[in-house]
């Protein structure tokens, strides 16, 4: 069974574009989380989807979105890019939303904003 | 608010035991997990415990739970080198549908 697949790995950007990152979860899952991971902030939760859904927000600007597709593959939107955006993105994937549901991460796209 | 804290760094000699340890803030929490973390990879979970329980044993790694002081451990027995990697605890905030909040985890060093 495939893991989860993050694309790009690596993405290079300038100061006010828009960047899309794309997630596909393992077959049969159906729940799709967001991350960052900076050095200083660590790991911090941006949004979960569930059957194309968002179910959760974590405290981010508007400018990161995200969506969810009827295949349950997930891209996330960041625009007007600023510096901080600069992280690694990670997408985790899990059969449902339960806590017992244990979510498997992509190995990341490193975003970095010049 | 919310909050996961654990220590920096931990340095151990391979075959030793280690232990990293962590605190939480949110009393709620139902399901406290501990996530591996390899350079250049994402997150791979290595074990959970549930509120309910003070100790869980899964081959090499025991997790102990302290509910009253909010205090979760991660003991590691007989480290190998294959161990170094950063260790992020993680609780489910705000009940069993919850997102989950990471520690900034432990980066544990092995040496031979």
């Amino acid at each position: 069974k495939a893991g989860v697949t993050q694309t790009p790995r690596y993405l290079i950007k300038t100061r006010g574009q828009q960047v899309t990152l794309s997630c596909s979860p393992i077959s049969g899952h159906r729940s799709v989380s967001w991350y960052q991971q900076t050095p200083g902030q660590g790991l911090q939760f941006l949004f979960e989807y569930f059957s194309e859904t968002q179910r959760n927000k974590g405290n981010f600007p508007g400018r990161f979105s995200g969506r969810q597709f009827s295949n349950s593959r997930s891209e996330m939107n960041v625009s007007t890019l600023e510096l901080g955006d600069s992280a690694l993105y990670l997408c985790a994937s899990s059969p449902g939303t339960g806590a017992l549901e244990p979510q498997h991460f992509g190995d990341g796209t490193r975003l970095s904003i010049l | 608010g919310e909050d996961v804290e654990q220590s920096l760094f931990l340095s151990v000699r391979e075959g030793d035991s280690s232990v990293i340890n962590c605190t939480y803030t949110d009393s709620s929490s139902t399901y406290l997990y501990w996530y591996k973390q390899e350079p250049g990879a994402g997150l791979q979970l290595l074990t959970y415990i549930f509120s309910n329980m003070d100790m869980k044993q899964d081959q090499r790694l025991t997790v102990l739970l302290n509910k009253k002081d909010k205090h979760l451990s991660l003991r590691i027995a007989d480290t190998q080198t294959g161990d170094s990697a950063i260790y992020f605890c993680a609780e489910r905030y705000g009940g069993s549908q919850g997102n989950l909040i990471f520690g900034k985890g432990t980066k544990l060093s092995v040496k031979p």
